[in-house]
């Protein structure tokens, strides 16, 4: 099966640099995606790790190790807007859809 | 504007009766899932579909039904087979077929329906 592993809580500063970490552990392995949720709202998209490397989309990068079985997501100069739910997610066995991890809840204070 | 709608957003339901959530998507996508939401549980996958007319389970289908007569529409049903069914429901869509692996890491979530069983 699939399981993915990240923490629970990240808290930071407003302008700061916050790393969440995900590892995971799947019977076949299609890549690394992240997703954002604010308080009662909608998941949406962050970006896709396909291949090893960093991928940077604005403030946001993402990060994928296979070899390590592990990725992250890098926030850098964190506004409070950025305070949300993080989550990792990855295809199942047969590819057709995504397990998500149980998120991790960065609180960004002034 | 292309996206996904759910209804209704709140819904309380007594004990033993069936509620059936509505999710419609004009994104011309072909693959739709449904996820529930429960606190400090992340995103748990109930049922999802790549085609009209076929749906898979996904790990947490016990109580729960859907149909797919529709590319655009995907209800779900929660049962009263379903012990535990307050919770958040997310509805989502992907570009599957067009880019099978891709497409399918890429959802697009519609604003949740959320059940109370009173």
């Amino acid at each position: 099966g699939q399981s993915l592993e990240q923490p629970s809580e990240v808290t930071a500063v407003e302008g700061a640099i916050v790393q969440i970490n995900c590892t995971y552990q799947t019977s076949g392995f299609y890549g690394l995606s992240w997703y954002q949720q604010h308080d009662g709202g909608a998941p949406t998209f962050l970006s896709y790790n396909a291949l090893d490397g960093l991928e940077e989309t604005g403030r946001f990068s993402s990060f994928l190790s296979r070899s390590d079985s592990y990725g992250y997501l890098l926030l850098q100069e964190l506004q409070m807007k950025d305070s949300a739910s993080y989550f990792c997610a990855a295809l199942n066995q047969a590819g057709t859809a995504l397990i998500f991890g149980k998120g991790t809840t960065l609180s960004v204070s002034s | 504007d292309g996206g996904i709608t759910q209804s209704p957003k709140y819904l309380f339901r007594k004990e033993g009766q069936n509620v059936t959530l509505s999710c419609e998507q004009n994104l011309n996508h072909d693959a739709m899932y449904w996820y529930r939401q429960d606190p400090g549980q992340g995103l748990r996958l109930i049922y999802y579909s790549q085609i009209v007319n076929d749906f898979q389970k996904g790990d947490i289908a016990e109580g729960y039904s859907v149909s797919r007569e529709k590319k655009e529409s995907f209800p779900l049903t929660v049962t009263s087979a379903q012990k535990n069914p307050t919770a958040f429901y997310l509805c989502a869509s992907s570009p599957y077929r067009a880019a099978p692996i891709e497409g399918a890491n890429v959802l697009t979530f519609g604003a949740g329906s959320r059940l109370t069983v009173l």
